[in-house]
């Protein structure tokens, strides 16, 4: 069946980076868009940006651009999303999520557990 | 501040239904599709409306998507227990050029 598996829960220091993976299988990875959203504890869901992994384009949530960066690896059909310059406020549950479509405009139709990044000294 | 606007809550008896409401603008809602998500407790989203009212195989018909101008609505008719969770509407916004979400309802079965 469809799935994406994320990596484990990171702890950080301010100012440091913290990358996430997510593995997905039973689909063809690079047919499909693969989206990051987070959800600070208590709070609601916050888009953080996609990749299309066919051609590699990404879009980013404004508020971020700058600090982030999303990269696949079509060989081990995994995706990844790297955040620097870590702040208190970057602490939240990090989904990756399967898009519908190759295209970014697509609704997320399969989400990984989550990845809890915890930013603190 | 979530981009598009939800109540924080709404509530009711088994068997009775709710109505969510989510307010959003022409570059949003105005202009996009919208897609609701369901959160169950500890859990991640997971798709329940797609494309205004569009239901994803295995999604009760009990879950209603609308949509009118630049606001949309959610309604869950013939409420039972295993529907408390937390609501989100989602658009794609052309301005930020992103998906917004709204801020989440969470519905409680009294």
């Amino acid at each position: 069946q469809i799935q994406v598996v994320q990596s484990g829960d990171e702890v950080k220091k301010p100012g440091a980076s913290v990358k996430v993976s997510c593995k997905a299988s039973g689909y063809i990875f690079n047919r499909f868009a693969m989206n990051w959203v987070r959800q600070a504890p208590g709070q609601g869901l916050e888009w953080v940006g996609g990749i299309n992994p066919y051609n590699g384009d990404t879009k980013y949530a404004q508020t971020l651009e700058g600090r982030v960066t999303m990269t696949t690896d079509t060989s081990t059909s995994t995706a990844y999303m790297e955040l620097r310059s870590l702040k208190s406020d970057d602490t939240a549950i990090y989904y990756c999520a399967k898009g519908l479509s190759g295209s970014l405009f697509s609704y997320m139709d399969v989400w990984g557990k989550g990845t809890t990044v915890t930013v603190s000294s | 501040q979530s981009v598009l606007t939800q109540p924080p809550s709404a509530s009711g008896t088994p068997g009775q239904g709710v109505i969510i409401s989510c307010s959003g603008t022409s570059s949003n809602i105005g202009s996009s599709s919208v897609n609701w998500y369901q959160q169950l407790p500890g859990t991640a989203p997971k798709i329940l409306i797609y494309s205004v009212s569009q239901r994803p195989s295995g999604v009760p018909d009990r879950f209603t998507g609308s949509k009118s101008g630049t606001s949309a609505s959610l309604a869950i008719s013939g409420l039972q227990s295993e529907d408390e969770a937390d609501y989100f509407c989602s658009s794609w916004d052309h301005s930020l050029n992103g998906w917004v979400f709204g801020g989440g309802t969470k519905v409680t079965v009294l």
